[in-house]
């Protein structure tokens, strides 16, 4: 099981904001930056948030990320349907000789 | 623009070998900057990380680390003449029923990150 620990969902309506939280510890959160992917179904995993809170070029100002001791957040704001995905966030871990670990997943749903 | 597509088998009977090949495109697996990693996806595990290879000119030489869920029955080599890279898993029984992925990793001077992802292989492991 996934050492990183984030909520099955989050839900909200078109032009409200939704945080996703990712819980994780000293070896690997607290140590290491963390990197947010947004997943549409079939598709593979796309790059948000890296760094903690850098955005790649082409990511929209409506995603940020931050980070707080051994926890890390992703917040979407003016939600969109097109934002309508699973979320997950990753980062090495120090632990077990290293290791990239994912959080286990966050569904967002445009009400 | 870097590609990678991946083939393989999408059937494997449980304690053969899984193996998949990744070829690349627009970036070369002999790359000093970059490596090269198999990530799988599967209901039951969420994301995981397998493991990854990669080449350091500076000390003219081929590394491959692994995951500790799977180490033991994992290797994954590259294979420069073609520009490619390859995944084996050897005994492989129905938890290894997945979706894998071949994935290259970047660093950068803010952070580093998984930014070319295959098209993604359902490999199904079952009699």
């Amino acid at each position: 099981q996934s050492v990183l620990t984030q909520p099955p969902s989050e839900s909200g309506t078109p032009g409200q904001g939704v945080t996703i939280s990712c819980s994780g510890s000293s070896s690997n959160i607290g140590s290491n930056t963390v990197n947010w992917y947004q997943q549409l179904p079939g598709t593979a995993p796309k790059l948000l948030i890296y760094g903690d809170h850098q955005r790649p070029s082409g990511v929209p100002e409506r995603f940020s990320g931050s980070k707080s001791g051994t926890s890390a957040s992703l917040a979407i704001s003016g939600l969109r349907s097109e934002d309508e995905a699973d979320y997950y966030c990753v980062v090495w871990d120090d632990s077990l000789n290293g290791r990239y670990v994912f959080g286990t997943g966050t569904k967002v749903t445009v009400l | 623009q870097v590609q990678l597509q991946q083939s393989g088998p999408g059937l494997v009977k449980p304690s053969q070998t899984l193996s998949l090949t990744c070829a690349i495109s627009g970036d070369s697996v002999s790359s000093s900057i970059v490596t090269w990693n198999w990530i799988r996806q599967s209901p039951s595990r969420g994301l995981e990380w397998l493991g990854r290879t990669y080449y350091r000119s500076k000390l003219s030489r081929w590394y491959s680390d692994y995951a500790a869920s799977v180490k033991g029955r994992i290797t994954i080599n590259p294979e420069t003449s073609q520009n490619q890279f390859f995944l084996q898993l050897n005994s492989v029984t129905p938890e290894d029923t997945a979706v894998y992925y071949c994935v290259r990793y970047v660093a950068v001077r803010t952070g580093w990150y998984f930014d070319y992802w295959g098209q993604g292989t359902l490999v199904t492991v079952s009699s």
